[in-house]
């Protein structure tokens, strides 16, 4: 089991660049979930996928922000165009649902997005 | 909606010594699951600890323990012989019907 991949592990990119980073969650996983990580605002839940498809996008923080699962093996999550202040680290996480032991996520090792 | 506070930014403990974390949350849910997550310098979230609601028995593993209060809507974590291997952000975690509501995290110092 190779776990939760994302890619890349860090990227810098320019003010109004687009970023796309990417996710393949567990085989036999079908809920995807992208979170944010600041230090301010610690943990925030982005957007949810189950099945392949969005199911909660309300963490979305704005237009820019765009994700989509288009195979149970792949997801992206995209910012256009960036800004500096979503410099963050972005976690996607997967499990099985229904998670009706609630044996929680398994995560990603994070990308480190720096926009300057 | 659901929340989780963790109201202690920063702990430190000495090497070998015993440590808690504290962790509160609301819920109107009866059904849920709490966690506790380490995340260490290299930025994996790292499971802990799992607790069901429906369980009155505290959950344990290994150095790590709960204090389930769910009356009070208390969840902390019990670190034993704290070790320099402990030092990392530890999440609290609420699970309900679908969602996963973490915490804005502690972090813990290991002094040696």
């Amino acid at each position: 089991d190779a776990g939760v991949i994302q890619s890349p592990r860090h990227e810098v990119t320019e003010m109004g660049q687009e970023v796309t980073l990417r996710c393949k969650p567990i085989s036999g996983h079908n809920s995807l979930f992208w979170y944010r990580q600041t230090m301010m605002r610690g943990l925030e839940l982005l957007i949810y996928f189950n099945n392949n498809v969005p199911i909660d996008d309300s963490g979305m923080p704005e237009d820019r922000f765009s994700a989509k699962m288009p195979n149970a093996s792949f997801s992206t999550l995209k910012i256009q165009p960036s800004e500096p202040r979503d410099s963050a680290v972005y976690f996607c996480a997967s499990s099985r649902l229904p998670d009706l032991w609630g044996y929680g996520y398994t995560f990603g090792s994070g990308t480190r997005l720096t926009v300057v | 909606a659901q929340t989780v506070t963790q109201s202690q930014p920063e702990m430190s403990v000495q090497e070998a010594e015993t440590v808690t974390l504290s962790c509160t949350y609301d819920t109107s849910e009866s059904d849920y699951y709490l966690f506790w997550y380490k995340q260490p310098p290299s930025r994996q979230m790292i499971l802990v600890i799992r607790q069901e609601a429906y369980k009155q028995q505290n959950a344990t593993e290994n150095r790590f323990s709960v204090n389930f209060q769910k009356a009070a809507k208390s969840f902390s974590l019990k670190i034993s012989d704290s070790q320099l291997g402990d030092a990392a952000m530890y999440f609290c975690a609420y699970k309900g019907t679908y969602k996963y509501i973490f915490g804005t995290g502690t972090r813990l110092k290991v002094l040696a």
